[in-house]
């Protein structure tokens, strides 16, 4: 099925590894985007890049980076996780033009212990 | 910069209408939208209004935005326990460039129960 795919679903990380949060999509759109969900807090944006070769910081940048692999991939990376971190992680994308709502992934929970 | 407000709980009984209401900061917005979530899932975008109307009916959903009072509503008819979920509003803030990005609310969680 069309849409964007998140791995992993669940992870748990000790305090200081570090991993890399994956996410693909098959719409051919060129926006993606990285939001983290908190309890109370909605969703807030982390890391977007509106088109492939370009990322740009979002609300909350720090402890993230990311890597537009082409205009499929999307990755997050955490060098070195903090308790603070633990969230739910959200990839979405949209075409990139017109005002057209986003298509999100399932999600990917991640634990830092 | 863009703000979002929205109430963080509802309850409902079965058959009745449920109503969510958001308030916004940002008047720019071309597009207003409202995403459900069910539990362990994603976002889905649910429907969504264009600025220039007041009115969306879309089956049991009726989305009404007020742009003088920047407040935005969402009205389920005949709420069935499937509708129990998180309801997001999200707006669109732009930036130089010609880019944007949808600003959330921090979500309204309604409770169906008979």
């Amino acid at each position: 099925n069309a849409g964007v795919t998140q791995t992993p679903k669940f992870q748990v990380l000790k305090t200081g590894q570090s991993m890399t949060l994956q996410c693909a999509q098959d719409m051919n759109h060129n926006s993606m985007y990285w939001y983290r969900q908190d309890p109370g807090m909605g969703l807030r944006l982390i890391y977007y890049s509106a088109s492939e070769g370009t990322t740009d910081k979002g609300e909350v940048p720090n402890g993230y980076n990311v890597s537009r692999l082409n205009k499929r991939e999307f990755s997050l990376r955490l060098e070195s996780a903090a308790p603070s971190q633990t969230s739910v992680y959200f990839c979405a994308s949209r075409p990139g033009t017109g005002d057209y709502g986003y298509t999100f992934g399932s999600g990917t929970r991640l634990t830092v212990v | 910069g863009e703000d979002v407000e929205q109430s963080l709980f509802l309850s409902v009984r079965e058959g009745d209408s449920s109503v969510i209401n958001c308030t916004y900061t940002d008047s720019s917005s071309t597009y207003l939208y409202w995403y459900k979530q069910e539990p362990g899932a994603g976002l889905q975008l649910l429907t969504y209004i264009f600025s220039n109307m007041d009115m969306k009916q879309d089956q049991r959903l009726t989305v009404l935005l007020n742009k003088k009072d920047k407040h935005l509503s969402l009205r389920i008819a005949d709420t069935q326990t499937g509708d129990s979920a998180i309801y997001f509003c999200a707006v669109v803030a732009f930036f130089s460039g010609g880019y944007n990005k949808l600003i959330f609310g921090a979500g309204t969680r309604l409770a169906v129960h008979p």
